[in-house]
């Protein structure tokens, strides 16, 4: 059973371009979050799709769009990149109806942005 | 609002002595709350969480976790410390009527020494 997997691994931007990430949940799951964690930091919530719908979305600006396919599949979207988008951009799987309000995400092994 | 503080950003512990990484939660409705690890260059993997019931909770590579709701607290316990369980540590909490956002803390580094 493939766990939740996540494309590119590295990735090497500049400053002012626009940059798309790619996930894909684990089997059976139907929910997608997506989460920031910059350098010697903890993950910070970016937003969450169910239903291919942005259901709940954290502290950061409309730079940061998403989209969620039918199969379930998510990219996050950065336009306008500034050096401090640099990090690590996690993608975690969940359940959204079943298991509702049990809250365990599987996480992928994230994508490392590098914005020059 | 929810927050959650880990005390210590660096732990270090000699292999076979006692791992106590500790963990302040804020949250005004009934949490719940999570310790997930991260090796290099990996994602996050879950240990263990805390829902309802039983407060003392039990998760993989023998570590468990107490919730104290009177303390606000989740540490994390692991009786003998090995080589393997180097890696950043990192506390979460989530509403138990929420859809899946997770707070974190700002993680701890937990070194093994020989």
């Amino acid at each position: 059973d493939a766990g939740v997997t996540q494309s590119p691994t590295h990735l090497i931007k500049t400053r002012g371009q626009q940059v798309t990430l790619r996930c894909s949940p684990k089997s059976g799951h139907d929910t997608v979050s997506w989460y920031q964690q910059a350098l010697g930091q903890g993950p910070q919530f970016i937003f969450q799709y169910y239903e291919e719908e942005e259901r709940q979305r954290g502290n950061f600006p409309d730079r940061f769009s998403g989209h969620q396919f039918p199969n379930y599949s998510s990219e996050l979207n950065v336009n306008a990149l500034l050096l401090g988008d640099s990090a690590l951009y996690l993608c975690a799987s969940s359940r959204g109806k079943r298991d509702r309000g049990l809250n365990e995400q599987y996480f992928g092994p994230g994508t490392r942005l590098t914005v020059t | 609002a929810q927050s959650v503080t880990q005390l210590g950003s660096h732990v270090s512990v000699s292999e076979g002595a006692l791992v106590l990484l500790r963990c302040n939660y804020s949250s005004s409705v009934p949490p719940y709350l999570f310790w997930y690890v991260q090796y290099p260059n990996q994602g996050l993997q879950l240990l263990l969480k805390y829902t309802t019931g039983a407060t003392l909770v039990k998760g993989i590579n023998g570590f468990e976790a107490e919730f104290k709701k009177s303390e606000t607290s989740f540490h994390l316990t692991k009786p003998s410390a090995h080589m393997s369980d180097a890696a950043e540590y990192f506390c979460a909490v989530g509403r138990s009527s929420n859809t899946g956002k997770l707070i974190f803390g700002q993680g701890t580094t937990l070194q093994v020494k020989p």
